[in-house]
């Protein structure tokens, strides 16, 4: 059975730091994908990465897929107050639905 | 080209009603999925139809709850007596074919009052 895994739930940072949120999967997978979701909001889809190496960049998030380790990242640069949000990471195989991870919710202090 | 539609956005039920939640499908996309967000959690997968068929139940709850997608319309989760434990966000995401990227609605917000 697929299981994602997302670390850390809760993150709290100064505006201007850098930080990585990670994803560990347990089988292979086809796709991953990232998603932003603000309090009481639906999903916005922020990345889909499909292999291996596969990086990608939006203002200040970037994420990155490493299919052999299973992990994927994203990382936030220099952090700004409007990026306080819960992401979630979830995964899926061509033969199966998607996958979500418990989200991690990133409070950045102004 | 609409995205994935869902209606209500919110709905207010008093427990031991029924709640009908829809799912409009992006134009060309016959597989329907649909996941319940429980306050300050993530996802949970709930079913998988396609046009007419049930293809994977597996996180659907054993009493009350219940899916469909016809041939023509929407597809529809059905809500039986409801609980005050069913008060979630559901969300619908729908794809071309089975395997495709799939792409989620609004959601819809369910509270039992």
């Amino acid at each position: 059975e697929l299981k994602v895994e997302q670390n850390p739930l809760f993150l709290s940072m100064q505006e201007g730091k850098n930080y990585t949120i990670y994803c560990n999967y347990s089988t292979t997978s086809d796709r991953l994908y990232w998603y932003r979701q603000d309090p009481g909001k639906s999903l916005e889809s922020l990345f889909v990465l499909l292999s291996n190496g596969a990086v990608k960049q939006e203002g200040r998030l970037m994420a990155s897929l490493d299919t052999k380790a299973r992990l994927s990242t994203l990382h936030i640069t220099a952090a700004v107050h409007d990026l306080s949000a819960t992401y979630f990471c979830a995964v899926d195989r061509a033969d199966d639905k998607i996958i979500f991870g418990k989200g991690t919710r990133l409070h950045i202090l102004p | 080209n609409a995205g994935v539609m869902q209606n209500p956005r919110h709905l207010v039920r008093r427990r031991g009603q029924e709640a009908r939640l829809r799912c409009s499908p992006m134009k060309g996309h016959s597989h329907v999925y649909w996941y319940r967000q429980l306050p300050e959690e993530g996802l949970k997968f709930m079913v998988y139809l396609q046009k007419e068929n049930i293809i994977d139940e597996s996180g659907m709850p054993k009493e009350r709850f219940s899916a469909e997608f016809p041939k023509e319309g929407p597809s529809i989760l059905r809500i039986q007596q409801v609980v005050r434990g069913d008060s979630a966000a559901y969300f619908c995401a729908s794809s071309p074919v089975r395997g495709a990227e799939a792409f989620f609605g609004q959601g819809t917000r369910l509270t039992v009052v």
